[in-house]
């Protein structure tokens, strides 16, 4: 299956900041089929990106996603107070769907 | 305003079984594929199975393949998870996810808020 690393494992940044968060896959993913979650305590996960670029309905333009079949990153260009949480790549190109470990961005 | 809500979690023997059910409004549900991911504390989510919109195709995690089975009832507009030969390694929070497409395309554009499954003696 292919295998998806986060880095770093915690960010540490203040409001107004840009948080840059890497997701590294071991193989090539499928027509770049890669997506990012935002997942808060309590609260169902959300989705941010997909297709490793295309933001989801209702997502500030203050989030955006770049990258390759293999690595792509997630900025966030500004931090608002309400983006402090854990953040998770997903792979749904190749079989089965996988996730990475998670990028935690905590206030400093 | 779509809205995923699962239940049937619980404490449950090693050897055990547990049924979780998942009911969704506010889309047409037999048009989407849905899926169960779990997450167990300190891990990332990890997908378990899927099912069409029709309930014809189901795809399953190594990990569960045998010994769970997904189905759905699209009069009810609910997913079920039927877990037997449950392990201490299947302890987590079971999500269903709704997928984007009708078939195979394990994107997850909704979450549940997830119910509790501990297996433990």
């Amino acid at each position: 299956e292919t295998v998806l690393k986060q880095s770093p494992d915690t960010l540490s940044l203040s409001p107004g900041e840009r948080a840059t968060l890497s997701c590294r896959a071991s193989e090539s993913v499928r027509s770049r089929y890669l997506a990012w979650y935002q997942d808060k305590p309590g609260q169902a996960p959300r989705l941010l990106i997909y297709g490793a670029s295309s933001r989801a309905t209702g997502i500030p333009d203050r989030f955006s996603g770049g990258g390759s079949e293999t690595d792509v990153t997630l900025t966030i260009s500004r931090l608002e107070p309400e983006d402090f949480a854990v953040y998770y790549c997903q792979q749904y190109g190749n079989s089965p769907p996988t996730f990475g470990g998670g990028t935690r961005v905590e206030i400093k | 305003e779509v809205h995923l809500s699962e239940s049937g979690g619980g404490f449950v023997q090693p050897g055990g079984s547990l049924r979780l059910s998942c009911a969704a409004s506010g889309f047409n549900f037999n048009l989407y594929g849905m899926s169960w991911v779990r997450q167990s504390p300190g891990k990332g989510p990890e997908w378990v199975a899927g099912i069409d919109g029709g309930g014809d195709n189901t795809y399953y995690a190594d990990s569960v393949r045998g010994r769970f089975t997904i189905s759905r009832d699209n009069s009810k507009n609910t997913l079920f998870l039927q877990m037997s030969s449950l392990r201490a390694e299947d302890t987590a929070v079971y999500y269903c996810a709704k997928e984007v497409e009708y078939i195979g395309s394990p994107l997850f554009e909704y979450w549940g808020q997830g119910v509790l499954v501990i297996v433990s003696t």
